[in-house]
């Protein structure tokens, strides 16, 4: 079984609907993190989570909300989706600086707004 | 600001080797990273150089970094068709994010 576990792998939705990816880890590790990526545009963080209680905005978290359920689970919201929220989306998980210095990234959902 | 560049594409023949260049703008960053992606599959860590070194070796991958200039450099040896992928360079400045550059896609010709 995969580290980093991103459901659901793949998703068409229409726009103005709601819609949620979630990320699950067996790594124990701390911190969470969701990046979307763009074709020229690399990887760009949304949102990135040191703990069940500490959320806090990427760069480019307008339009997305992120519930941190658990030491395992991140889960991030489009809460009116569009289309220019059409992306492949990243969960990532990594263990504190003193402990190590990997990121773990999931497999991405790719994600098409109509 | 943050900003870490790539140039976006590299070809190269089979058995030459590949340079893959980035450019990070944060001195702060004690990691500098080298990620891989193949197709359909997430980022998968390839190296990592510590900000005090100048270059790692680990196998057909060398590292150089050049912290006056603020460049990182990947080679990589004998290149295969299975090199074929993206390579993202990151840094880590502070101690909570990583920051990807926009990713070097490398073909290899056979």
């Amino acid at each position: 079984d995969a580290d980093v576990t991103q459901t659901p792998r793949n998703r068409i939705t229409k726009t103005g609907k709601r819609i949620m990816l979630e990320c699950s880890q067996t790594k124990g590790h701390d911190r969470m993190y969701w990046y979307r990526q763009d074709p020229g545009l690399g990887l760009r963080l949304i949102y990135y989570s040191f703990d069940v209680k500490d959320i806090n905005k990427g760069e480019i978290s307008d339009g997305y909300s992120v519930s941190r359920q658990a030491q395992a689970k991140f889960s991030l919201s489009l809460e009116s989706a569009i289309p220019n929220q059409t992306a492949l989306y990243f969960c990532a998980t990594s263990d504190s600086p003193d402990r190590g210095t990997e990121a773990f990234f999931g497999q991405g959902t790719r994600l098409t707004v109509v | 600001g943050e900003d870490v560049e790539q140039s976006l594409f590299l070809s190269v023949r089979e058995g030459d080797s590949s340079v893959i260049n980035c450019t990070y703008t944060d001195s702060s960053s004690t990691y500098l990273y080298w990620y891989k992606q193949e197709p359909g599959a997430g980022l998968q860590l390839l190296t990592y150089i510590f900000s005090n070194m100048d270059m790692k070796q680990d196998q057909r991958l060398t590292v150089l970094l050049n912290k006056k200039d603020k460049h990182l450099s990947l080679r990589i040896a004998d290149t295969q068709t299975g090199d074929s992928a993206i390579y993202f360079c990151a840094e880590r400045p502070g101690t909570y994010k990583y920051i990807f550059g926009t990713g070097t896609r490398l073909k290899v010709l056979a």
